[in-house]
């Protein structure tokens, strides 16, 4: 079946402009995480959804980031007024409830300039 | 701070010989995952082991976790040029099953290069 999609796979954007990533998990997976990972470093966890639950944001580095998840379903980070410490590889992952195992998509590859 | 830690950073083998990377965590886990990273990429999910499992195999791969150590080990036997890849271990690193159910704390990982 289809797998984690993440779309663009490339951006490249200036500093300061907002940026909009989107992530479409597979079909009846209720978790959805964002991580981004700098080059040559671990992956870094910033937003986790649940379900209908409260997501947990608590690894979102700044206001300038949020997410949101529409239907339970597909997924859109925004970063707002793009720094060029905000480059690296955003990647989306999901999974089913109750099951660790994670399913990663492609990554979306954000060049700040 | 990031909850695993790979060791060692990088690794290079010729083709057929064994590949050991090792993990080291700090808190309480329920379970330890490795997985795999090409180009820098998207990740696919290796083995899962519980908290209360000492030893896990999956095809070449054998995966071990000592909790009074709070470490871990990846096997890949008979490696293969295309076993080339980043290689991360995740933990869950909850310290109330369920309370933070499904986010994960990678390390830095190990570069596997696995020579013809």
């Amino acid at each position: 079946g289809a797998g984690v999609s993440q779309s663009p796979s490339n951006k490249v954007t200036e500093k300061g402009k907002d940026v909009e990533l989107r992530c479409d998990p597979i079909s009846g997976h209720t978790a959805l995480y964002w991580y981004r990972q700098s080059l040559g470093q671990g992956l870094e966890f910033l937003i986790y959804f649940q379900g209908n639950s409260a997501p947990d944001k608590s690894g979102l580095p700044s206001d300038r980031f949020s997410a949101e998840r529409t239907g339970g379903s597909v997924s859109t980070l925004t970063i707002q007024r793009t720094q060029q410490e905000d480059s690296a590889v955003y990647l989306c992952a999901s999974s089913t409830y109750r099951t660790y195992e994670q399913y990663f998509g492609p990554g979306t590859r954000l060049t700040v300039t | 701070s990031q909850q695993g830690e790979e060791d060692p950073q990088a690794l290079s083998i010729q083709e057929g010989e064994n590949a050991t990377m090792n993990c080291s965590y700090k808190t309480s886990i329920n379970n330890l995952q490795w997985y795999r990273q090409n180009s820098g990429r998207g990740l696919v999910h290796l083995i899962l082991i519980r908290s209360n499992e000492r030893e896990k195999h999956s095809g070449r791969l054998r995966v071990t976790l000592d909790t009074s150590k709070k470490s871990s080990s990846l096997l890949i036997t008979a490696s293969r040029a295309a076993d080339t890849a980043s290689y991360f271990c995740a933990t869950d690193a909850s310290l109330k099953r369920g309370s933070t159910l499904g986010r994960l704390y990678f390390g830095r990982g190990t570069q596997l290069t696995v020579w013809p």
